[in-house]
């Protein structure tokens, strides 16, 4: 079964600075990737998705993600952070099959300071 | 188009009491899958109905169990509430034949 690990519990970065978040995934075959973002007490609003082609995907919110099959990771990114991109960013991993279920991360905490 | 709707927002109930939580599915989708999500971790995937039937379960006890109607709209039960069940769910729904989910804005339950 697929598995994802986010490494990065916490975040902190300042408002204008770049923005990395990390994700590792595990599937045997070529994974579909996904990255949600959750505001307090909201639900799940995905940002960007990864199914094949050109490994670099561009999102919503000026977010980017690179897909790297030699190191199974889809790290998300952003080259200057707005005070509202605070929240819990969640990776997810699902596989080729038509509604199948997604495997998350425990996701990681942006907090942006002014 | 209204998005994912869930019903109640927040709910609290007492051990071993039962509960129902509703869903309905953005217009157009016909797979509804049913997530938890325990304070500061990620959503772990409970069932998925298609077409009026369970076609997948992840590692949830028989306590938790679900419906779904003719019009895709869903119900997710959980009997016997544990302390433990405290937790938000999250519906997503899933247009025909495609890999993305879309989620509601989930119900949050405590059990007290």
């Amino acid at each position: 079964a697929q598995s994802v690990t986010q490494p990065d519990i916490h975040i902190t970065v300042s408002e204008g600075a770049s923005l990395e978040l990390r994700c590792n995934y595990s599937y045997g075959a070529t994974p579909y990737l996904f990255w949600y973002v959750q505001s307090p007490g909201q639900g799940l609003q995905l940002l960007l998705k990864y199914f094949s082609g050109d490994t670099l995907v561009q999102g919503i919110k000026g977010f980017e993600a690179e897909f790297k099959r030699s190191q199974s990771s889809f790290n998300l990114r952003k080259p200057s952070v707005h005070w509202s991109d605070a929240a819990e960013y969640f990776c997810a991993v699902g596989t080729p099959i038509y509604n199948n279920d997604m495997r998350f991360g425990a996701g990681t905490r942006l907090t942006v300071k002014p | 188009d209204a998005g994912v709707t869930q019903s109640p927002t927040h709910l609290i109930k007492t051990r071993g009491q039962q509960v129902t939580l509703r869903c309905s599915p953005k217009s157009g989708h016909d797979t509804v899958s049913w997530y938890q999500q325990a304070l500061g971790q990620g959503p772990q995937f409970i069932f998925q109905y298609y077409e009026e039937e369970e076609r997948q379960r992840g590692n949830f006890p028989d306590r938790f169990s679900g419906h779904q109607f003719p019009n895709y709209s869903s119900e997710l039960n959980v009997n016997a509430l544990l302390l433990g069940d405290s937790a938000l769910y999250l519906c997503a729904s899933t247009y025909p034949q495609t890999y993305e989910q879309y989620f509601g804005p989930g119900t949050r339950l405590t059990v007290t």
